[in-house]
């Protein structure tokens, strides 16, 4: 089993900055990873596949990077809305697949 | 597009069973593989399994192995994950989401809106 493994837990930062979100995994997965944005009471919602490429709608703000076992989730410009918890998730070696625990991404 | 609408909340009694199905509209199942994940209370993601409708071949993650089913109904275009002896840390939100590719899964888009199944006594 691929294990991930997301950090900070939390990152509290301002509305306008930079937001960077790092995620890795265990065992090379290529560029097999997603992220997703989970809101309260909401389902996840698809960010970015294939370590890179946006998902139909998501905004340019958003920018996946990374290969191997260390990817990096890029939020250019904090907007109110982008304050959300972000998972990342494995599909390279699957069953299972894998997310990692999450990092909540705050207001400072 | 594709929408995935879930059936609604449910309580259930520890060593009872639980059966949450997912309909989709707008598109159907066949082409696509279709999974399961839960979320835990204030918790993270966790596969479930999958099923993938061309083979109607079903696969879940080792440690629900022998107590989760998950089936689908072509005339319906709906999916269904049957959970068996029910314990208080099977208490989640059950999420169906969609895969990528008819075979594989790859990414989850879209999901649905969530089930949640409570098991108390």
């Amino acid at each position: 089993e691929v294990g991930m493994t997301q950090s900070p837990a939390t990152l509290s930062v301002s509305p306008g900055e930079r937001a960077t979100l790092s995620c890795r995994a265990s065992h090379n997965i290529g560029s097999s990873l997603a992220w997703y944005q989970q809101k309260p009471g909401q389902a996840p919602r698809l960010l970015i596949y294939d370590a890179i490429t946006r998902a139909t709608g998501i905004p340019a703000r958003f920018s996946g990077s990374g290969s191997g076992t260390d990817f990096t989730l890029t939020i250019s410009s904090l907007q109110s809305e982008d304050f959300a918890v972000y998972y990342c998730q494995q599909y390279e070696n699957w069953a299972p697949y894998t997310f990692g625990q999450g990092t909540k991404l705050e207001i400072k | 597009q594709v929408q995935l609408l879930q059936s609604g909340a449910e309580v259930r009694k520890p060593g009872s069973s639980v059966k949450v199905s997912c309909k989709a509209s707008g598109d159907s199942f066949n082409d696509y593989a279709v999974s399961w994940v839960r979320q835990a209370p204030g918790q993270g993601l966790e596969w479930v399994g999958q099923i993938i409708p061309m083979f109607n071949t079903t696969r879940n993650a080792q440690k629900f192995q022998g107590r989760v089913t998950i089936s689908m109904d072509e005339a319906t275009n709906t999916v269904y994950v049957e959970l068996r002896s029910l314990r208080s840390e099977d208490t989640a939100v059950y999420y169906c989401a969609r895969g990528s590719l008819p075979t594989t899964m790859r990414w989850f888009d879209p999901w649905g809106q969530g089930t949640l199944v409570t098991v108390s006594s």
